[in-house]
Order: C-alpha cells, then structure tokens, then sequence
C-alpha cells in the first residue's frame, strides 16, 4: 500500500533535549511538508522541500531544522532552541510540481517535559 | 498574504440534518482550496478541492463546495448528516509562490447529536 508513515506515534522527552520525527513517503511524490497542529489553531506551516536537497522555511521554522537527501524521506528535529514544542506534528506529500493536493501521515504526537 | 477564515469554532447537528461549514478565504490570484477532515489524533483526509471550472464541487463521503469568487468564499455542504460525520473540518488555501503548502483555517468542530 502506497501511503506516508510517521514514527513514532507518540513520543516524550526531556526538555533540553533534541529529537527527530520520521516521515516516509512511498508515493513517489516530489514534494513534502511539515506542519504543527495545537488545539485551537488549525495547522501551521514548519518547513516544506519541493525537491532533494533543497527546502525552505514555512511560518513558524525557529527551533526547528529538516534534510532531504531522498525523495522518501523528510526527517524534522525539533531542537531545544524551540520554546513550546510539545504539539501534534504532521508530515504531507505532494505529486509533481502543480497545485495537486497534499497527503497526510497519521502524525506524531510529541510532549516535552 | 493570503488568509483562510472558518467563523464557526463549533457547530451541532442532529443526525440527518443539513450541514453548511463556513469558509473565507484571502488571496489576490485564483486560489487553490481544499477541505480536509481529522478525526481525532488522527491525520487529515482530502474531501474535496477546487482549482477551476465548475464552482461546484463534489468530493467523498457526500461533501459538496461551492466557490464563490465575489463572497471570497468555498462552503462546505452536507444534505444529511450522518453520526461518522463528526470530526474536525478544515479549510485550507495553496499558493504557487510557496511550493503550493497549504494555509488553514483554524477548523470547525462537528457535533452530531442523535
């Protein structure tokens, strides 16, 4: 089954401390995106990468950092520099280079204690 | 810069009722839109989109929009709802000039009562 896969589902850790969420994507889509959901505020854009080796920063970028060495794979950390990382974060994918729609992993919740 | 707006944080529904979920939207050229559902701590899934052409248009699950360019606004319609229906509806906007990410709506709670 073609599909996108978060890992882990939920993950703790320790203020101070960096971590790195997984994102796959089996699509053989060119474009991938990273996005934070808190209660109340829909969600918000982090990074996104339209082609390997290359991404840009989406509105809310500060603490966080990305790499794309291969079209599967669109790896987050969230480092200690980001004041309030605990939130639910999800990885999208999207075809080709128009305005196709984008294609959501189940997400990762993280909590930062 | 554009924006999307969905007024309505919550909305209550009987079951079988009709349903109409609220989106404006602000962007100077054409816009993409879309509407996706979550249920909860889950992740989103496309219900339906719109590009161009015809203003209406029909997605999965029932779901129909329409686009209307002079109210700035893509309202999401149900004839009759049903108690799956329940989740949290979003809104959302992609622009070319930003890779085509998607700007949301802070979302719409549905309720479906019995």
């Amino acid at each position: 089954d073609g599909g996108i896969t978060q890992s882990p589902k939920y993950l703790f850790r320790k203020e101070g401390q960096n971590v790195t969420l997984s994102c796959e994507q089996n699509l053989n889509h060119d474009a991938m995106y990273w996005y934070r959901q808190d209660p109340g505020q829909g969600l918000r854009l982090i990074y996104y990468s339209q082609i390997v080796n290359d991404f840009q920063k989406g509105d809310i970028a500060e603490g966080y950092s990305v790499s794309r060495e291969k079209k599967e794979s669109f790896p987050l950390t969230v480092t200690s520099a980001q004041k309030n990382p605990t939130a639910f974060y999800l990885c999208a994918s999207r075809k080709g280079t128009g305005p196709y729609e984008q294609y959501f992993g189940p997400g990762t919740r993280l909590t930062v204690t | 810069a554009q924006s999307v707006t969905q007024p309505d944080i919550h909305i209550t529904v009987s079951e079988g009722a009709s349903l109409e979920l609220r989106c404006n939207y602000s962007y100077g050229a054409t816009p993409y839109l879309f509407w996706y559902v979550q249920s909860p701590g889950q992740g989103l899934q496309l219900l339906l989109k719109y590009f161009s052409g015809d203003t209406l248009v029909q997605g999965i699950k029932g779901f129909e929009a329409e686009f209307k360019r002079s109210q700035s606004s893509f309202n999401l319609r149900k004839p009759s709802v049903h108690w799956s229906d329940a989740a949290e509806y979003f809104c959302a906007v992609g622009a070319e000039n930003s890779g085509y990410a998607l700007n949301f709506g802070k979302g719409t709670s549905l309720l479906v009562t019995p």
